[in-house]
């Protein structure tokens, strides 16, 4: 069984640029979750998407939003990228949120 | 406002011996207790997943316990090996039944020295 995979691995953008990052779950699992993980504030939780819906958010900015498709493969964007914006973003996927997560090995981010 | 807060920050131990990462939490309602390992630049394994009705779980070499009314979990690694040097990680899920919302601890150092 695949596990969960992200893309790109890494990325350098800029300042005031926008990123897209991608993440598909394991085959079945329902709900995709993104976090954020830096040195400074460790893992932080971004969004949950379960069955196309945002389900829970966490305590971000508008400028970090998310989506869903049909084959619970789901995206992330960051639009007007800030230098602490830097960081490590993992996707977790799980048949239904509560239940055991699966970490993808994540999109390591940095803005320049 | 819903804290986990894990202890000690890091350690270092002998490779054959056991230890002991503490995770004390303010989150209430409380839902779940994970355990999670990290090596170096990959996502997060899951070790346990404990619910506010149990005290103890085991995972092969990794055994956490729960103390609900304390709102202390540990988690004990025994005859520990090389590959045990990571960072661990305890979540508290305040909410089930769609509502999922974790609260993360900044995570233990472990190195394991031969």
């Amino acid at each position: 069984k695949a596990g969960v995979t992200q893309t790109p691995r890494y990325l350098i953008k800029t300042r005031g640029q926008q990123v897209t990052l991608s993440c598909s779950p394991i085959s079945g699992h329902r709900s995709v979750s993104w976090y954020q993980q830096t040195p400074g504030q460790g893992l932080q939780f971004l969004f949950e998407y379960f069955s196309e819906t945002q389900r829970n958010k966490g305590n971000f900015p508008g400028r970090f939003s998310g989506r869903q498709f049909s084959n619970s493969r789901s995206e992330m964007n960051v639009s007007t990228l800030e230098l602490g914006d830097s960081a490590l973003y993992l996707c977790a996927s799980s048949w239904d949120g509560d239940n055991e997560q699966f970490f993808g090995p994540g999109t390591r981010l940095t803005v320049l | 406002k819903n804290q986990v807060e894990q202890s000690p920050q890091s350690l270092i131990i002998l490779e054959g011996k056991n230890c002991t990462l503490q995770c004390n939490y303010t989150v209430s309602p409380f839902s779940n207790l994970r355990w999670y390992k990290q090596d170096t630049g990959r996502g997060p394994v899951s070790l346990t997943i404990m619910t506010f009705s149990e005290n103890t779980k085991s995972n092969g070499r990794y055994t956490a316990t729960l103390d609900a009314d304390t709102k202390q979990s540990s988690l004990h690694i025994t005859a520990s090996q090389l590959s045990d040097s990571a960072s661990y990680i305890c979540v508290v899920s305040p909410t089930s039944g769609g509502s999922y919302i974790p609260t993360f601890g900044r995570g233990t150092s472990l190195i394991v020295h031969p």
